[in-house]
């Protein structure tokens, strides 16, 4: 089962920031916290992750509260291209394990 | 492009055929996985390789799948006698042990 909760869907408007919130109330020590979206009939795009400290790229900004219970990514400024399923997983990358999907946040970016 | 590689990318099979579709990881990848998505779903785990052994199988990968990555590099993965259920897009996923994980644009199988 997958160990984050998140909102099913969220709208927003174009030109404005896109602020998904994530759950994740049980992560490990050792678990970092990733972000993927999948835009329709395409394989999930990587976006971001981090461990602790607020990260930032290209794409995004995650924003990870200091207990680490829940995060939040950014999109600045979101565009209609940004509108697709967006998944927060925990996963550590050096163990043997595998991402566990949830349902995502499906976030419609509106013109 | 240097990307996860998946061939084909639609498939369209009656039922009782079999299928195989093949995965090419980015280049030096160790680890390999195999996903199942159906509609309105998340990706469910399948199966994943450490070089070229298979070091998990996941309950929904019943007899009639197989998956093999020989040489420890490219996968394939082997639907016989395939079901109207297994109509999904399987994705295929690589990464170098200890790092982030990357997804291909998946197969498409529609079994009629």
């Amino acid at each position: 089962d997958a160990k984050t909760t998140q909102p099913p869907s969220m709208d927003c408007a174009e030109g404005r920031a896109a602020n998904l919130p994530c759950n994740h109330s049980t992560i490990s020590g050792n678990e970092y916290v990733y972000w993927y979206r999948q835009i329709h009939s395409q394989g999930p795009q990587y976006i971001i992750h981090g461990l602790k400290n607020n990260e930032t790229n290209e794409m995004a900004s995650l924003i990870i509260t200091e207990d680490r219970k829940s995060s939040t990514l950014i999109l600045p400024h979101a565009t209609l291209r940004d509108t697709a399923v967006y998944y927060c997983i925990v996963f550590a990358p050096e163990g043997a394990q595998k991402l566990v999907f949830g349902q995502g946040t499906r976030l419609t970016i509106n013109p | 492009d240097t990307g996860v590689s998946q061939d084909p990318r639609h498939k369209i099979t009656k039922r009782g055929q079999n299928v195989t579709f093949r995965c090419d990881p980015i280049s030096e990848h160790n680890r390999l996985y195999w996903y199942r998505q159906t509609l309105g779903q998340g990706p469910e785990f399948l199966t994943y390789f450490q070089n070229e052994a298979q070091l998990e199988k996941s309950r929904l990968l019943s007899d009639r799948f197989s998956a093999e990555r020989p040489k420890g590099s490219f996968s394939t993965l082997e639907i016989q006698r395939t079901e109207q259920g297994d109509s999904a897009m399987y994705l295929c996923a690589s990464s170098l042990e200890g790092y982030t994980i990357y997804f291909g644009e998946g197969s498409w199988l529609t079994v009629v």
